[in-house]
């Protein structure tokens, strides 16, 4: 069965670094776009990035463009997001996600927690 | 990179039918069949209820459904359950090559 785990989450201080990973099985890695998507405490979801399934396309939000940026390994089946001069605002569950080939999201990771504060 | 607006919430009865709306603009949900809806529950991950505007994923019940008229999509869930009740977004891509979510809409069964 399809499976994303998320790892690297944590808390920082505003300014810091910190890099997010996704564990992917139980697809053929290789053949998906993989997205980023957020979600702060109480509120909606933010979408945040997108990767194509061989790397060579990324695009992202407004919000993190120039700070972050959207990675793969496939050798790896493994997925970042490199997350540079954090903000409080930054502070939410950043969910990995299989894109289904036409931007639906039918496979969501379970999350982790990123808090930025001093 | 506006939200699409969704109401902030909707209610209905057991057995009832009910409808959401989410609205964009010619860039995103206009401009392209690329409208999907999901449902959390709380303290769990989304998931994907219509995608394509219409199409349902495997596993979801023939009473999730969806439409788009102009810049404004819809999903309907007909014969309320208790499970249903959560919160439902709509997201779109947009001409940007990104995607943009709905503000999200609070279902509750009465």
């Amino acid at each position: 069965q399809v499976q994303l785990v998320e790892s690297g989450g944590g808390g920082v201080q505003p300014g810091r670094s910190l890099r997010l990973s996704c564990a992917a099985s139980g697809f053929p890695f290789n053949n998906y776009g993989m997205h980023w998507v957020r979600q702060a405490p109480g509120k909606g979801l933010e979408w945040v990035a997108v990767i194509s399934y061989d790397g060579s396309e990324t695009f992202y939000a407004d919000s993190v463009k120039g700070r972050f940026t959207i990675s793969r390994d496939n050798s790896k089946n493994t997925l970042y997001l490199q997350m540079n001069s954090l903000r409080p605002e930054d502070t939410a569950v950043y969910y990995c996600v299989r894109d289904s080939l036409n931007w639906g999201l039918d496979y969501w990771g379970q999350g982790t927690r990123v808090t930025v504060s001093s | 990179q506006s939200a699409l607006t969704q109401p902030a919430s909707v209610s209905g009865s057991p057995g009832q039918s009910i409808a959401i709306s989410c609205t964009g603009t010619s860039s995103d949900v206009g401009g392209y069949n690329y409208v999907s809806w999901y449902q959390q529950h709380p303290g769990t991950a989304p998931k994907l209820v219509i995608y394509d505007v219409t199409d349902r994923p495997s596993g979801v019940s023939s009473r999730f459904s969806g439409s788009k008229s102009g810049n404004t999509a819809s999903l309907t869930i007909s014969g309320l359950l208790a499970e249903d009740e959560a919160v439902y977004y709509c997201s779109s891509y947009t001409s940007t090559n990104t995607m943009v979510f709905g503000g999200g809409t609070k279902l509750t069964v009465l």
